[in-house]
């Protein structure tokens, strides 16, 4: 079946401007997953969605970071007034379940804020 | 709290063997295994749940102290096809609240040679 997609795959955007990106998890997975990776740095766990509820949020950089999740499928993260620091791959997963279970990532979102 | 792998970077001819490491400061629920090769997104190698199992996967197999916070993983008889970036991450307990979340770390960066 088909994978975790995201779209856009690139996006170029000024500073100050909001942005939006998407993420459409494998069918059936109840579990969503957002992470950041910077050049050459680890996966940022960003926030996590159980169905459409996000238990923790605390793991947004800040408050110009949301996310939601809409029947428990597609998620989107808006970030608001971009800045330059959150240029970055955007990296979106999916698993059946929370705990446990593999994770399935999508092929990301690179982010550019000139 | 991020988990620590070591090292943080290895270079094999092809043939040889090697053993990543990750270990935490924290009581663990289970470790994962990712390999992300450059440009693409994370792909799931395994996951060792509580327990102090070892697991395997073809040439590749892991095992996860659970006493000592460690996961090690091994790779014998390297292939070319082996060469990326390897994640491991990292949860804690999870009590069905708010405390989900999976930490990477750093990441090996291995480099097999012909």
């Amino acid at each position: 079946g088909a994978g975790v997609s995201q779209s856009p795959s690139n996006k170029v955007t000024e500073k100050g401007k909001d942005v939006e990106l998407r993420c459409d998890p494998i069918s059936g997975h109840t579990a969503l997953y957002w992470y950041r990776q910077s050049l050459g740095q680890g996966l940022e766990f960003l926030i996590y969605f159980q169905g459409n509820s996000a238990p923790d949020k605390s793991g947004l950089p800040s408050d110009r970071f949301s996310a939601e999740r809409t029947g428990g499928s597609v998620s989107t993260l808006t970030i608001q007034r971009t800045q330059q620091e959150d240029s970055a791959v955007y990296l979106c997963a999916s698993s059946l379940v929370v705990v446990g279970n593999e994770q399935f990532f999508g092929p990301g979102t690179r982010l550019t804020v000139l | 709290q991020q988990p620590v792998q070591s090292p943080q970077a290895v270079i094999l001819r092809e043939g040889e063997d090697a053993v990543i490491n990750c270990s935490s400061s924290k009581a663990l629920y289970s470790v994962h295994w990712y390999r992300q090769k450059h440009g693409e997104a994370p792909v799931f190698l395994m996951i060792l749940l509580k327990g102090g199992e070892q697991k395997g996967h073809e040439k590749i197999s892991a095992s996860f102290n659970e006493k000592k916070q460690q996961s090690s993983l091994y790779l014998t008889a390297s292939q070319l096809s082996y060469s990326g970036t390897y994640f491991c991450g990292t949860d804690p307990p999870y009590s069905g609240g708010s405390n989900y979340k999976l930490t990477f770390g750093k990441g090996t960066l291995l480099t097999v040679n012909p």
